[in-house]
């Protein structure tokens, strides 16, 4: 069975420059995570899905992040425009729904200069 | 406060000895916890899940839980060089999630 893929699995940009992720959960999990990861720091979500809903985006810098999910499977994490505390490692994460623990992806490691 | 706390280490054991790493918790409704393995440069894995007070074993990990203390440990027996790793401990209120900052390990040979 694949884990869960995400890609790129690093990316380099210019401040100011747009930058997007992409996931794809583990077959039949309908609840997707994107966590962003700083050094020396445990994950922080930053919006979580129930299908292709967003039931929690709280902690998401509307102004500058946006994220879907179409069709309720593959999502996309977009940061525009990016600024040099964004670097960071940008890990998606899927579980069944109900409270049985993450798998997480490989994770997105973000530079911006 | 934050939510889940844990000692950031590092923790240094010799090879063979047992490796306890805790955590504490402050929202009382928490009702599901877990622990993940993360290896330097890798993403978490999970590693552990316990969800009632006392002991849970699986191989050389026991995790304990102790819901009136607000309380998680995972002891690791028998430890390797291979467990050096930062190891989060996560806890849901079926709501929300959060993980903690994790403790480094170190398994001395």
């Amino acid at each position: 069975e694949a884990g869960v893929v995400q890609s790129p699995r690093y990316k380099i940009i210019e401040k100011k420059q747009p930058v997007a992720f992409w996931c794809n959960p583990i077959s039949g999990h309908n609840t997707l995570y994107w966590y962003r990861q700083n050094l020396g720091q445990g994950p922080e979500l930053l919006i979580r899905y129930e299908n292709e809903e967003a039931v929690d985006d709280s902690q998401l810098p509307k102004d500058r992040f946006s994220a879907e999910r179409l069709k309720g499977v593959d999502s996309t994490l977009k940061i525009q425009p990016a600024e040099l505390g964004d670097s960071a490692v940008y890990l998606c994460a899927s579980s069944l729904a109900g409270d049985y623990g993450y798998t997480f992806g490989s994770g997105t490691r973000l530079t911006v200069v | 406060q934050k939510e889940v706390e844990q000692n950031s280490g590092p923790l240094s054991v010799p090879e063979g000895a047992i490796a306890s790493l805790n955590c504490t918790y402050s929202d009382r409704v928490s009702q599901s916890f877990f622990w993940y393995r993360q290896y330097s440069g890798k993403s978490p894995e999970l590693i552990m899940s316990i969800y009632s007070n006392g002991d849970k074993e699986d191989g050389r990990f026991t995790a304990q839980l102790n819901k009136a203390s607000q309380y998680v440990s995972l002891l690791i027996r028998d430890s390797q060089p291979s467990d050096s790793a930062t190891y989060l401990c996560a806890v849901s209120t079926g709501n929300q999630f959060y993980f903690g900052t994790g403790t480094s390990l170190t398994v001395i040979p």
